[in-house]
């Protein structure tokens, strides 16, 4: 497709439970971020890849997450023993090349809405 | 303080009304900035970016002003369909991400 896609949308974890989200970016863009959203605020940043290196990941709220990407592409956030405070919508983004107007535009997906339960 | 200010509104206006919110960021900094849109459930869509001298883009015009360390978004003539939750962005200096402010939420009335 021709926007950021992730998976699953929609996700009930009960708590202590491991869920892995899914992220597939715009093809060929460089830049790939991972941002939380809770409900009535904004996205908050969670950590950033260029191509397969995770160059930021400063924030991740704690060590029970983890996100990966190694070919460069599709990307999975992993999220270990979840817990209630964890419930939110998981928002993947991508943009192109950093030296190109076009870098500066990030794209977002429509995100995985993640429920602990 | 969270580094990116904005009032949550919710603002409520009636159709063709003006309307205008602000965006107050801490660190001086700050590189590039933008307005997003976000609608219920939806996912955040760039409105529009912020440039040094001001950018209008038909009824919507973004300002920035440095010394102030505020951005602006105006609407004018409001439709209902406006009506969404709009975010400032804020990407600082060697840094690629953007730090969001909480959004505002704007309910255009008929």
């Amino acid at each position: 497709g021709a926007g950021v896609s992730q998976s699953p949308r929609y996700k009930v974890a009960k708590r202590g439970q491991d869920v892995a989200l899914r992220c597939d970016p715009i093809s060929g863009h460089v830049s790939l971020f991972w941002y939380q959203q809770a409900l009535g605020q904004g996205p908050e940043f969670l950590t950033y890849f260029q191509n397969e290196a995770q160059l930021d990941k400063s924030g991740l709220p704690s060590d029970r997450f983890f996100a990966e990407r190694p070919e460069g592409s599709v990307s999975t956030l992993k999220i270990q023993r979840t817990q209630q405070e964890d419930s939110a919508v998981y928002l993947c983004a991508s943009s192109g090349d950093y030296q190109g107007a076009e870098g500066n535009t990030i794209y977002f997906g429509e995100g995985s809405w993640l429920t602990v339960v | 303080r969270k580094e990116v200010e904005q009032d949550p509104g919710p603002f409520n206006v009636p159709e063709g009304a003006t309307v205008a919110f602000n965006c107050t960021y801490s660190n001086s900094a700050s590189q590039s900035f933008f307005w997003y849109r976000q609608d219920c459930r939806k996912e955040p869509k760039l409105l529009m970016s912020v440039y040094s001298s001001g950018n209008e883009d038909g009824r919507f015009t973004a300002q920035l002003n440095r010394a102030s360390q505020y951005i602006s978004l105006l609407i004018r003539d409001s439709k209902l369909s406006d009506s969404a939750t709009y975010l400032c962005a804020v990407r600082y200096t060697g840094r690629r991400a953007l730090t969001f402010g909480s959004g505002t939420r704007l309910q255009v009335q008929p």
